[in-house]
């Protein structure tokens, strides 16, 4: 069965203290590995489609990094807008279905 | 905003009732797929239309059904309501078929069953 982790479940971060989270998988079939951003009480944002070991993506102080078995979401100089609960998914092939599996989250605090 | 709507976005229902929940696609999206988020856990992949076919599905009962209609808006129907079942339903909707698989979320219909 897939399995995502995430860790660490909680980050509290001074404003402009860069920090990596952490998503590691189990799949097989991987059609592509997610990143988004939730706010309380909204649906996720799209952040990031990684596709294969080895591809990198940026979006402003965001960057997100694949390998076999995990990822990374690096944010550098995080600021307070940056609070928000990161989570990762990745989306597999199993018996001709798809399939997406999330983790349950990392809650991010950037304080000010 | 990502152009995917869902109604209603608050509602309560007894144990034992049916629901229907709805989902309206970005413009030009062919693949819609439905989630369960219980308070603080990541979304529960429920099923996902392509075209109008169910082309995959989670680990939910069979009384968790759903539609992608020929404008790819979407339903979500639960029968037999259970209080396990009060949770954010979410909807993502995407371009399949063309080597993209970024999903753009609604901002959910909250569920209570009492």
């Amino acid at each position: 069965e897939d399995q995502v982790t995430q860790s660490p479940e909680a980050l509290r971060l001074q404003e402009g203290e860069s920090s990596s989270l952490n998503c590691s998988y189990t799949v097989s079939g991987l059609r592509g590995l997610f990143w988004y951003r939730q706010d309380p009480g909204k649906g996720p944002e799209f952040l990031f489609t990684l596709y294969s070991a080895g591809e990198e993506k940026e979006k402003e102080r965001l960057k997100a990094t694949l390998t076999k078995k995990e990822s990374f979401l690096h944010i550098t100089a995080p600021k307070p807008e940056d609070s928000a609960t990161y989570l990762c998914a990745v989306q597999a092939w199993s018996g001709g279905y798809q399939k997406v599996t999330f983790g349950t989250g990392t809650k991010l605090q950037v304080i000010p | 905003e990502t152009g995917v709507t869902q109604s209603p976005t608050h509602l309560i229902k007894t144990r034992g009732q049916q629901v229907t929940l709805r989902c309206s696609s970005q413009s030009g999206h062919n693949t819609v797929s439905w989630y369960q988020q219980a308070l603080g856990q990541g979304p529960q992949f429920i099923f996902q239309y392509y075209r109008e076919e169910e082309n995959g599905r989670g680990n939910f009962p069979p009384r968790f059904s759903g539609l992608q209609f020929p404008n790819y808006s979407s339903e979500l129907n639960v029968n037999a309501l259970e209080l396990d079942d009060s949770a954010l339903y979410l909807c993502a909707s995407s371009l399949e078929g063309q080597g993209n698989t970024e999903a753009f979320f609604g901002q959910g219909t909250r569920l209570t069953v009492v």
